[in-house]
């Protein structure tokens, strides 16, 4: 079937560290890839986007590379800061594009000054 | 910037008892979505709703479940007897057809957490 794993957290991290959050699916066919961000209180905010291998999403910072030789779709950010803290979301769309999203559990950052 | 609501950001019910959580999409999209989230759970998919009709439902989705537009703004979800497991966020989605790219980039609501006791 198709699933998107994608680590555990929390995270915890200092301002201005390097973030890494790995993402790796299951997929039959070619699936449009997603990191959503859900920041306290708020819905789930599109970050970035990639729909074919080898592209690249990026977006206030954050970039993540469409992989389609080791499915994954890891976020990084080069230097994190506190207003950052959210539970970050990756998630893929198979079956069209207006189909529905297959999520992970989210990765909750906490970024401290 | 437009956004899409939900009513109420908490609902209190009790097991059996019909819940109706409410969603306004943004107003120029066509394409309806809802989901939940159990608490420690992955986000899931419930349902989608195009021209007045479902288009995708998942195995969630069962005969206690049941969506509406009822006045071409507001979108409802409806419980008709709730259990304990219906416990969660529920997040509402809308999308439109982006011309250029093509993508339906889905834009969620805050969610209404749902407690059943």
């Amino acid at each position: 079937g198709n699933s998107v794993t994608q680590m555990e957290g929390p995270v915890t991290l200092s301002e201005e560290a390097f973030l890494t959050i790995n993402c790796t699916y299951t997929a039959t066919g070619y699936p449009s890839l997603f990191w959503y961000v859900q920041y306290p209180g708020e819905g789930l905010q599109l970050l970035l986007k990639a729909t074919k291998a080898d592209d690249k999403g990026s977006n206030k910072g954050f970039e993540a590379t469409y992989r389609k030789e080791t499915t994954s779709f890891h976020l990084e950010k080069g230097s994190v800061q506190v207003s950052d803290s959210a539970v970050y979301f990756c998630a893929l769309r198979i079956g069209g594009s207006q189909g529905n999203l297959i999520f992970g559990k989210g990765t909750k950052l906490s970024v401290k000054p | 910037e437009p956004e899409v609501t939900q009513t109420p950001s908490h609902q209190v019910t009790q097991m059996g008892q019909e819940v109706i959580l409410r969603c306004v999409p943004i107003s120029n999209h066509l394409y309806f979505y809802w989901y939940r989230q159990i608490l420690g759970q992955k986000v899931e998919f419930l349902v989608s709703f195009y021209n007045n009709e479902i288009s995708e439902k998942s195995e969630i989705f069962d005969d206690q479940f049941s969506v509406e537009r009822p006045d071409g703004s507001n979108f409802t979800l409806k419980i008709r007897s709730t259990k304990l497991e219906d416990s969660a966020m529920y997040f509402c989605a809308s999308s439109f057809r982006d011309t250029i790219t093509v993508v339906y980039e889905q834009y969620f609501g805050p969610g209404t957490r749902l407690t059943v006791t």
